[in-house]
């Protein structure tokens, strides 16, 4: 089906693991971002990708690595993961349209012990 | 820093009432603005976008606009307990082409 894919949809992990998560998406679609959602917090921004080989840092983006070696993956790797990083992660696109909309995974929940 | 702001709530109001969603935005170079709706466990859906100052009508969905007093806000009309979900506002400054920045969002209730 079309649209965008996370994976892994619910991941444990132990403090001083590296995780990567995935994202997949089938539209072509130029833009993509990388947010995670806490209570309290909202959805926050951590990389976002104009075009492969083209990322750029969010609002968050400490710990956090990405790349962009195709147009339809953006994975997401915390390269030593830490309690803060418990979150819902969310990864989107967007159309480059006039209208902007915002297309999102399923997104990944991610625990660290 | 952009900031978007949005009472938490929860806004509770009973079935068949208007609930009204409000959203500031400190950022004057913002163009386009979204109201996204999230249900408990998934993830956002885009149900409302507005360019311009004025309303903006969907179906049971108004969307307002005030760019000078920097205030978007989402009217349901005829609310229904499905209506019952997290509305998060988001802006950005070119609609497709920039990142948005969202806000906490706001819980609405609708009890039957």
């Amino acid at each position: 089906d079309a649209g965008i894919t996370q994976s892994p949809r619910y991941k444990i992990t132990e403090t001083g693991r590296q995780v990567t998560l995935m994202c997949h998406q089938t539209w072509s679609h130029s833009y993509m971002f990388w947010y995670r959602q806490d209570l309290g917090h909202g959805l926050r921004l951590i990389y976002y990708s104009a075009a492969a080989d083209i990322t750029d840092k969010g609002e968050v983006p400490d710990g956090y690595v990405v790349s962009r070696s195709k147009t339809e993956n953006f994975p997401l790797t915390l390269e030593s993961a830490t309690r803060s990083q418990t979150s819902v992660y969310f990864c989107a696109s967007i159309t480059g349209t006039s209208t902007g909309e915002l297309f999102f995974g399923e997104g990944s929940r991610l625990t660290v012990l | 820093q952009k900031e978007v702001e949005q009472n938490s709530g929860p806004l509770s109001v009973p079935e068949g009432a208007i609930a009204s969603l409000n959203c500031t935005y400190s950022d004057r170079g913002s163009q386009s603005f979204f109201w996204y709706r999230q249900y408990s466990g998934k993830s956002p859906e885009l149900i409302m976008f507005i360019y311009s100052n004025g309303d903006k009508e969907d179906g049971r969905f108004t969307a307002q606009l005030n760019k000078a007093s920097q205030y978007v806000s989402l009217l349901i009309r005829d609310s229904q307990p499905s209506d019952s979900a997290t509305y998060l506002c988001a802006v950005t400054r070119i609609a497709g082409y920039s990142t948005l920045t969202f806000g906490k969002g706001t819980m609405l209730l609708v009890s039957p």
